[in-house]
């Protein structure tokens, strides 16, 4: 079974930083490409990034607003995804998904885990 | 970026009686290989979302078979023959046609009467 749990959530003040970890298991993770969605409170879903496995290159793509504040990394041997969200905004306030893409798009998600950025 | 559009953004239908949900893409979703590349989730209060159908019409594992996806080019529903009360939820059409990025379209609220 398919597993993914989210953490690293929490309250952060405008401009700050904060890393979210994703440990996976249930499948090959080392083969996996994995995505990044998130959900402000109340509002619809928006891909955030993605990451290729190392095989296809590790490429990663990001949604506009956030590049060059997020980054997506990986750690095959841990089994564990990362987004590292810098220079935080308002407007990233939303729960985070974790999530495998398989057949052209996210088809497991986590439970989520929630950032709030608020002074 | 590809705009993804639904219609209606909320619907009550009666338990029993089909439901009808449609999406609408800013451009044709046929990519380069031939596929068109179509996915639905839903989401029930209070969960993550889960993905129903990709590829257009292809029905996860574990989807019942009341719900079905159709379409082409841009235009794209998807169909619950027969609602049930688990059935309330927000379903959400993504394309992965034109990616970076994924878009979602703004999600549609099925009340069960």
């Amino acid at each position: 079974e398919v597993l993914l749990v989210e953490s690293g959530g929490g309250l952060v003040k405008p401009g700050g930083s904060l890393r979210l970890s994703c440990a996976a298991s249930g499948f090959t993770f080392r083969n996996a490409w994995m995505s990044w969605v998130r959900q402000a409170p109340g509002k619809g879903l928006e891909w955030v990034g993605r990451i290729e496995s190392k095989t296809d290159g590790e490429t990663t793509d990001y949604l506009a607003p956030v590049k060059g504040r997020f980054t997506i990394s990986r750690d095959d041997s841990k089994n564990t995804l990362y987004l590292q969200m810098n220079s935080l905004k308002s407007e990233d306030t939303a729960v985070y998904y974790c999530t495998v893409d398989n057949n052209w798009g996210p088809g497991y998600w986590g439970q989520g885990t929630l950032v709030t950025v608020s002074s | 970026d590809v705009v993804m559009t639904q219609s209606p953004l909320s619907l009550s239908v009666t338990l029993g009686q089909p439901a009808s949900i449609s999406c609408r893409s800013s451009q044709s979703l046929v990519y380069s290989d031939g596929n068109t590349y179509l996915t639905w989730y839903q989401q029930r209060p209070g969960q993550s979302p889960r993905r129903l159908i990709y590829k257009v019409s292809n029905r996860d594992s574990g989807v019942p078979d009341r719900f079905s996806g159709s379409g082409s080019g841009t235009d794209f529903t998807l169909k619950i023959s027969r609602v049930e009360a688990e059935d309330a939820a927000v379903y959400y059409c993504m394309e992965a046609t034109h990616w970076p990025p994924y878009t979602f379209g703004q999600g549609t609220k099925l009340q069960i009467k």
